[in-house]
């Protein structure tokens, strides 16, 4: 079955630094990948998805590659402000899938 | 456009007691899915339903019943409360099987069972 391992958490940077949040996957087939950002207190908002590989995904200044090789789609962003502290899920569905199969999330805390 | 929304944000209940989460969506979308979430678990799939009219088991459906009202809306139900239930519930729904495959999430539902 389908299954998503991302990095373990929590994460804490400072302000301006650089981030990658790993994410690796199984799946059967051609999934698409997406990321999903969690706010403090808020529901799951979509970060970003690709849909084939070497498909990248862009959004807030945060990227990641869907890489069919290494089967991973790691997060990253060049310079994290304090806004974007949350809990960030990699997660993955099949074309014809109704289930979306998450990881366990990362939380990221940046400071000032 | 409001989305997914979810009532209630907030809900105490105790051990025994009955209650029905409820979600609605205004995108048109024909799947609708029901989601826990437990710390360091992500989130697991409680039910789901393809289309109006058809519902299905996911991950971790004990304990919990599921009407699709109609293409809108899709509610939770809990028949007997238990403390393994106290968790967050996430209402989600997308286009379709064959199209976009993209979930859209509500706020959620913050449940605790004494």
């Amino acid at each position: 079955g389908n299954s998503v391992t991302q990095m373990e958490g929590p994460v804490t940077l400072s302000e301006e630094a650089f981030l990658t949040i790993n994410c690796t996957y199984t799946a059967t087939g051609y999934p698409s990948l997406f990321w999903y950002v969690q706010y403090p207190g808020e529901g799951l908002q979509l970060l970003l998805k690709a849909t084939k590989a070497d498909d990248k995904g862009s959004n807030k200044g945060f990227e990641a590659t869907y890489r069919k090789e290494t089967t991973s789609f790691h997060l990253e962003k060049g310079s994290v402000q304090v806004s974007d502290s949350a809990v960030y899920f990699c997660a993955l569905t099949n074309f014809g899938n109704e289930k979306l199969t998450f990881g366990t999330g990362t939380r990221l805390t940046i400071i000032p | 456009n409001a989305g997914v929304t979810q009532t209630p944000k907030f809900q105490v209940l105790k051990t025994g007691q009955s209650m029905t989460l409820q979600c609605a969506q205004d995108m048109n979308h024909n799947s609708m899915y029901w989601y826990r979430q437990d710390p360091g678990m992500g989130l697991r799939l409680i039910y789901y339903s393809a289309s109006e009219g058809t519902t299905d088991k996911g991950e971790v459906p004990n304990g919990y019943n599921v009407s699709r009202l109609n293409k809108r809306e899709f509610s939770l139900r809990l028949e007997s409360a238990a403390p393994s239930q106290t968790s967050v519930y996430f209402c989600a729904s997308r286009l379709g099987a064959g199209s976009d495959v993209t979930q859209y999430f509500g706020p959620g539902t913050r449940l605790t069972v004494l």
